[in-house]
């Protein structure tokens, strides 16, 4: 079993849908979350970053972590074209250095004009 | 412009052949890191940098090499390439480490090995 599953889609919205992008994670020990955004050829840009369980939002974005379910998941409302990418959840453990992330294998966004 | 830069951005080779993937960044970022990318598998960690001389193990680092003798750079060695690593490979830097800092990451490098 994978320490971080995530749905790979692919995902096809029309555009100003509410999208909800989720993954699970089975280590009780991850403590920062992140999502990352990745477009067709290029690398990852961070886009939303939370610690420990809560709600965090940015704009368009929220992301949410549920610890006691191990669940954690990025809203995007009013979705747009230009969200169309894919979305890869991450993870690590609390510590005084974190050195590994752990990635989902990523969901594949398509948000149709 | 703050940037991670990769090169040779696209490589395709033959199983044997010793190559190296560089990458440089312009933030003088202490942590630096390699990524392999597959299908279904995601972002999977080969090497780390907590900063120079200072290298470690990721998740996947049979048949790679690393060295980190300047900060800034940080290349990937593979010294007998073989079929299985054929793969997309990002470099990344953060300031120091990856609690509370972006990780910035390289455009890719899409390597074919025959």
């Amino acid at each position: 079993q994978k320490e971080v599953e995530q749905d790979p889609g692919p995902l096809s919205v029309p555009e100003g849908a509410i999208v909800s992008l989720n993954c699970t994670y089975s280590n009780s020990a991850f403590q920062y979350f992140m999502w990352y955004r990745q477009y067709s050829r290029k690398g990852p840009e961070l886009l939303m970053y939370t610690y420990s369980s809560g709600n965090k939002e940015d704009g368009r974005f929220t992301a949410q972590v549920d610890k006691s379910s191990k669940y954690i998941s990025l809203f995007i409302r009013d979705s747009q074209p230009s969200d169309s990418a894919t979305y890869l959840c991450a993870m690590t453990a609390s510590s005084g250095s974190a050195r590994q992330l752990t990635f989902g294998s990523g969901t594949q966004l398509t948000v149709l004009p | 412009e703050a940037q991670v830069t990769q090169n040779p951005r696209y490589l395709i080779t033959v199983t044997g052949k010793k190559l190296t993937v560089t990458c440089s960044q312009n933030m003088n970022h202490e942590y630096m890191s390699w990524y392999r990318q597959d299908p279904g598998l995601g972002l999977r960690q080969i090497y780390y940098s907590m900063n120079v001389e200072v290298t470690d193990k990721g998740d996947v680092p049979e048949g790679y090499k690393v060295s980190r003798k300047e900060k800034r750079n940080f290349p990937l060695i593979l010294e007998s390439p073989s079929p299985n690593q054929t793969s997309l490979y990002f470099c990344a830097s953060s300031l120091m480490g990856l609690n509370t800092d972006t990780q910035y990451f390289g455009p890719g490098t899409r390597l074919t090995v025959l």
